[in-house]
Parts: C-alpha cells; sequence; structure tokens
C-alpha cells in the first residue's frame, strides 16, 4: 500500500497569511494527488486534482504543485473558512490511500 | 443540483448487518465510478470500496473485504453498502462519493454526500 504522510499535523496562522502544506507518498505516484478541505462536521470538498489542477469554484487562493512523490499545498492568503483539516490524497493504486490531515487553528 | 444523498446508518451490535444508500440526483449516475469513504470519530479519512461504471470493477479496502458488499442500481440512481459482520472498530460516519477522471485517468472524487453515522456497540 502507498503511505501518504502530511506534514505539518497542525499548525496555527491568522486570516491572510500563507500557508504551506505538504504530502509525501512512499512510492512514486506521478501525478495522482488530490486535495481536500474538511471543516468541521462536513463533508471534505474538493480543492485541487491530478497534483495542480484547481477544481471548479475553488477560489484562486488555493494552490497545488508537485510530481512523483512530493507534492505541496499553498493556500496564499488564509481566510476564515480555511481553518479546517486539510487532506491530502492518492489515486495513482488501489487502496486509494488519504494523509493523515492538516488541522489549521486560529493564531 | 448534483446530490448526494447518504443513509441508512445506525446503531448495530457487533456482529450484525447493516445496508447503506446513496441516492444520487442532477447527474447520470451511471456514467459515473462511484465510491464509499468513511471517518471514525476524531479520525482522518478512510477509503473503504469504489464500483466502475457498469460494475465492471469493485475493489476493496482489506479491513473490509469479505464483509462489505458494494453495488449500483443505475436505473434508481443508487449506491448502496451492504456491511456486515459489523465491528467495533467499523463504527464511522460513512460518505459516498463521485469519482471523475483527469486528462491522464487520474481519479478525484468531486462529490461527496452528507455523510450517515454508523455505531457498532454493544
Amino acid at each position: 500500500d502507498i503511505q501518504m504522510t502530511q506534514s505539518p499535523s497542525s499548525l496555527s496562522a491568522s486570516v491572510g497569511d500563507r500557508v504551506t502544506i505538504t504530502c509525501r507518498a512512499s512510492q512514486t505516484i506521478s501525478m495522482s494527488l488530490n486535495w481536500y478541505r474538511q471543516q468541521p462536521g462536513k463533508a471534505p470538498n474538493l480543492l485541487i486534482y491530478a497534483a495542480s489542477t484547481l477544481q471548479s469554484g475553488v477560489p484562486s487562493r488555493f494552490s497545488g504543485s508537485g510530481s512523483g512523490t512530493d507534492f505541496t499545498l499553498t493556500i496564499s492568503s488564509l481566510q476564515p473558512e480555511d481553518f479546517a483539516t486539510f487532506y491530502c490524497q492518492q489515486t495513482y493504486n488501489k487502496p486509494l490511500t488519504f494523509g493523515g490531515g492538516t488541522k489549521v487553528e486560529i493564531k | 443540483e448534483v446530490q448526494l444523498v447518504d443513509s441508512g446508518g445506525g446503531l448495530v451490535k457487533p456482529g450484525e448487518a447493516l445496508r447503506l444508500s446513496c441516492a444520487a440526483s442532477g447527474f447520470s449516475f451511471s456514467a459515473y465510478t462511484m465510491n464509499w469513504v468513511r471517518q471514525a470519530p476524531g479520525k482522518g479519512l478512510e477509503w473503504v470500496s469504489s464500483i466502475t461504471v457498469g460494475s465492471r470493477y469493485i475493489y476493496y479496502a482489506d479491513s473490509v473485504k469479505g464483509r462489505f458488499t458494494i453495488s449500483r442500481d443505475n436505473a434508481e440512481s443508487s449506491l448502496y453498502l451492504q456491511m456486515s459482520g459489523l465491528r467495533a472498530e467499523d463504527t464511522a460516519v460513512y460518505y459516498c462519493a463521485r469519482a471523475r477522471t483527469a486528462l491522464a485517468g487520474e481519479w478525484y472524487f468531486d462529490v461527496w454526500g452528507r455523510g450517515t453515522l454508523v455505531t457498532v456497540s454493544s
């Protein structure tokens, strides 16, 4: 199975901050990497797919990069609705696997 | 509006069975791979199962293989998860999700249900 390791597991930031979350795969996954945001009590919401493609309707403050084993989600200016948990997901191989999550909290 | 509505969760005892449903609307259900993802209380996301168009290919996580069965009824635009031999560690919110494929074939889950809670406890 492909293990997905996210870092950090949590962070504190202020509205307007630039935030970067990383995700590392235990083996190459090409660009089969997605990012989701999960607000408390809600279902996950797709932000980025195929490593760097912004999902329709998602604000442009979100961007993704990387390929192979190392990937990054960047939020250029953190907004109140971004205080949530972010997950990466690999869809290169079954079983599909998620990272452990990064919880973004208000500083 | 594109929508998935999960249902069927509840409180069951270890060893019992439960069937989850996911009703799709607003899109051509038969044209999409469908999935179940779960989240134990306070924990992260765990992929459970996927079923491709026409039920051609079916995949399971090792943790549920042999106990859970995914199926779909394209005429009813519905996805199902038959769960048997339930264990305490199956306690979770279960989400159905629609999969799409990017240009190079990468899967991604673009529409999610709100989830249904399954609690396994004696």
